[in-house]
């Protein structure tokens, strides 16, 4: 069956050092991948979306790459601050032969100390 | 001017009991969602509606019955409440495109006493 594993539950580093969370997946091949970020007592945001094809996106702080190959996305923040102290999840995307259906990994913990 | 709006955000009802959750989403998006998030914080797809129309139906008890009175509404209705119901329930909305973001709601946390 289709798994999505986020290596670690909580990671907890220090303010302007970079963040790499993981997200590795197996029995699927997903068309894209998605990351979303989730505070407490709130539904998840959209971050950035990556497709199969690409190697690599960046917006602003952030940096997700994708490889189809080793079926792992790495999501980096730079120059962290405690304000990215929440709960990002990754998501796979099957394109349009999973009727739009989303597959979200239980997240992990970001804690930013200063 | 909210995106996803569900109702109520919390729920504190009795074993056996039925119960509806509101959504509503003012993005134009003609696909909704309705997702259960668990203690682990896992979140999983119940069903999801494009255009009034059911697409996605999970293995979910058929206690469960989603209504989609337009593209902008889904509604989810929960008869005779079990302990294990117990969760957030997730409101979300996208256009019918795979590589579109979901727009969430803020949640209506289920609590069965």
């Amino acid at each position: 069956s289709q798994k999505i594993e986020q290596n670690s539950e909580a990671l907890n580093i220090q303010e302007g050092k970079t963040a790499t969370l993981t997200c590795n997946y197996t029995n699927y091949s997903p068309a894209y991948l998605q990351w979303y970020r989730q505070d407490p007592g709130r539904g998840p945001v959209f971050l950035l979306l990556i497709r199969e094809n690409e190697k690599e996106k960046r917006k602003e702080r952030l940096k997700v790459t994708f490889d189809t190959t080793l079926k792992q996305s790495l999501f980096h923040i730079t120059a962290s601050q405690p304000a990215d102290s929440a709960t990002y999840l990754c998501a796979l995307d099957g394109g349009y032969s999973s009727a739009s259906k989303i597959i979200f990994g239980s997240g992990t913990r970001l804690s930013i100390r200063p | 001017d909210t995106a996803v709006s569900q109702t109520p955000k919390y729920l504190v009802t009795q074993m056996g009991n039925d119960k509806s959750i509101k959504c509503e989403q003012n993005l134009g998006h003609d696909t909704m969602y309705w997702y259960k998030q668990d203690s682990k914080k896992f979140l999983k797809i119940m069903f999801s509606y494009n255009n009034k129309e059911l697409i996605i139906n999970e293995t979910v008890p058929n206690r469960f019955s989603p209504k989609s009175p337009d593209k902008a509404h889904l509604n989810l209705h929960i008869n005779s409440l079990e302990l294990g119901d117990s969760a957030v329930y997730f409101c979300a909305s996208s256009q019918w495109q795979s590589n579109q973001p979901q727009h969430f709601g803020d949640g209506t946390r289920l609590s069965i006493l």
